[in-house]
C-alpha cells in the first residue's frame, strides 16, 4: 500500500534560514510524489512533482526536493526562508489517479 | 484560464439536512476528483471522474454521500442526511486526460461544510 509520513507537523524558521520539511514514503513500486502547499483561505497549489526522472526536482518560489530511493525519503528544501512561505505543506504520493496525503506541515516564519 | 472553482465557499447545515456543493473544473479537464479533509485529519480522496463517469469512488464514507457529472462538466456532491462527522473541508480538483502519465491536479479552494 502507498503511504507518505510527514515526520513534523509544524516547523518554525527565520526570515532568511534554510526550510527542511520532512516526509517518508512507502511504495511497492516507482511512485509519482508530490509537494503541495496551502496558504491561509487559498485552495491547494502544486509546488513541484517527482515522476522518475531527475531525482532532484526543482519547484517554483525557490523550493525542491530530493528523492531518495534508499532513504524513501522526499523532503522539501529552500535555501532561504521569506515571510510569503508561512503555510501549510503537504507530502503526497500517487496512487494511479487518487492523491495521497500526508497529514501535513504547518511552516512558520519569523522576522 | 480560470481555475478549479467550488461553491459554496461555507456551509453551515443542521445534521439531518440537505446539502449540495459544486465544483467547475477548468475548461478542458476530462478527470475531476473530490477530496475531503477533516478537522485534524489528512486530505483524503473520496472519488474521481473520467468524464461523466465515476472511475473510482472507493473513498466515499458511505450512502448517504452522492455525486454526479451530468454532461461531463460539473459536478455535484450531495450529503443526505448529513451527520455531525460530515464537517471538514471538501476539496475538488481536475487534472488532463491519463493515458499513463500522470498529469498534477489542479485543487479549487475548498468548500467548507460545517453540521450542527
Amino acid at each position: 500500500a502507498q503511504s507518505v509520513t510527514q515526520l513534523d507537523s509544524h516547523v518554525s524558521v527565520s526570515e532568511g534560514t534554510p526550510v527542511l520539511l520532512r516526509c517518508n514514503y512507502s511504495s511497492s513500486y516507482s511512485p509519482s510524489l508530490f509537494w503541495y502547499v496551502q496558504h491561509p483561505n487559498k485552495g491547494l497549489q502544486l509546488l513541484l512533482k517527482y515522476t522518475s526522472a531527475a531525482t532532484l526536482v526543482k519547484g517554483i518560489n525557490g523550493f525542491e526536493a530530493e528523492f531518495k530511493k534508499s532513504e524513501t525519503s522526499f523532503h522539501l528544501t529552500k535555501p532561504s526562508a521569506h515571510m510569503s512561505d508561512a503555510a501549510e505543506y503537504f507530502c503526497v504520493v500517487s496512487v494511479v489517479t487518487a492523491l495521497i496525503f500526508g497529514k501535513g506541515t504547518t511552516l512558520s516564519v519569523s522576522s | 484560464e480560470a481555475g478549479v472553482t467550488q461553491f459554496p465557499s461555507h456551509s453551515v447545515i443542521e445534521k439531518g439536512q440537505t446539502v449540495t456543493l459544486r465544483c467547475d473544473p477548468i475548461s478542458g479537464h476530462d478527470n475531476l476528483y473530490w477530496y475531503r479533509r477533516v478537522m485534524g485529519k489528512e486530505i483524503k480522496f473520496l472519488l474521481h471522474f473520467v468524464k461523466e463517469s465515476k472511475q473510482d469512488e472507493s473513498g466515499m464514507p458511505n450512502n448517504r454521500f452522492l455525486a454526479e457529472r451530468t454532461g461531463g462538466t460539473y459536478s455535484t456532491l450531495k450529503v443526505q442526511p448529513a451527520e455531525l462527522e460530515d464537517s471538514g473541508v471538501y476539496f475538488c480538483a481536475s487534472s488532463h486526460r491519463t493515458s499513463g502519465k500522470t498529469y498534477e491536479q489542479y485543487f479549487g479552494p475548498g468548500t467548507r461544510l460545517t453540521v450542527t
